[in-house]
């Protein structure tokens, strides 16, 4: 079945860049995404990408995406007290039949981002 | 304001006592599911619903049911909970098709004593 990993903990200094890593196993998945979660809240999508794209900007946030070696990778530029969160790494999964269907989500364990002042 | 919303937020209950846990979104979306989370491994699905009367089994589907009467609604039931189901749960929402975001609604947390 589909497997999604990532390491359970990333502790960076407040002002350096986070790298947070992933790796999936379902080839056909079409969108992989970022949530974040901080404490006591909510998923909040952050970001995703294309299959078809290598990489994604948006401000501080950069994604990077290794296709053929199934590897997706959030990097969190000028890393801040706020970024201090769960990070969840998650892949698509068609669901409901060829006929239409839609995407459900198959979601890593998470990384917990820790900020060092 | 579109939004997923559920109750209760926070529930302790005894085993073997039903329970219905509530979810309900208004933007019109075919797409819901719910997931668990617990410490560790992460959102697991349990079941999802492609529309009104259309249910299907995630990946943890046992000791759960769901129903899907009207759209809008998608409410997770516990016949008889145990406490290997105390856990945070999240219902979601999407319009159908590929690449569409879910919407997450705030989490319901469980204790089953």
């Amino acid at each position: 079945g589909e497997d999604v990993e990532q390491s359970l903990f990333l502790s960076v200094r407040e002002g350096d860049s986070s790298v947070i890593n992933c790796t999936y196993t379902d080839s056909s998945s079409t969108y992989l995404y970022w949530y974040k979660q901080e404490p006591g809240a909510g998923l909040q999508l952050l970001t995703y990408i294309f299959s078809n794209m290598d990489m994604k900007q948006d401000q501080r946030l950069t994604v990077l995406l290794n296709k053929k070696d199934k590897h997706l990778s959030l990097r969190i530029a000028d890393t801040q007290t706020g970024d201090s969160a769960i990070y969840f790494c998650a892949e698509s999964i068609r669901q409901g039949g060829s006929g239409g269907g839609a995407d459900g989500l198959t979601f890593g364990k998470g990384t917990h981002l820790i900020i060092q002042p | 304001e579109a939004q997923v919303t559920q109750n209760p937020r926070y529930l302790i209950t005894v085993t073997g006592k039903k329970l219905t846990v509530t979810c309900s979104q208004n933007m019109n979306h075919e797409y819901m599911s719910w997931y668990r989370q617990d410490p560790g491994l992460g959102l697991r699905q349990i079941y999802y619903s492609m529309n009104v009367e259309a249910t299907d089994k995630g990946d943890v589907p046992e000791g759960y049911k769901v129903s899907r009467k009207e759209k809008r609604n998608f409410p997770l039931i516990l016949e008889s909970p145990s406490p290997n189901q105390t856990s945070l749960y999240f219902c979601a929402s999407s319009r159908p098709g590929q690449g569409n975001e879910q919407f997450f609604g705030p989490g319901t947390r469980l204790t089953v004593l």
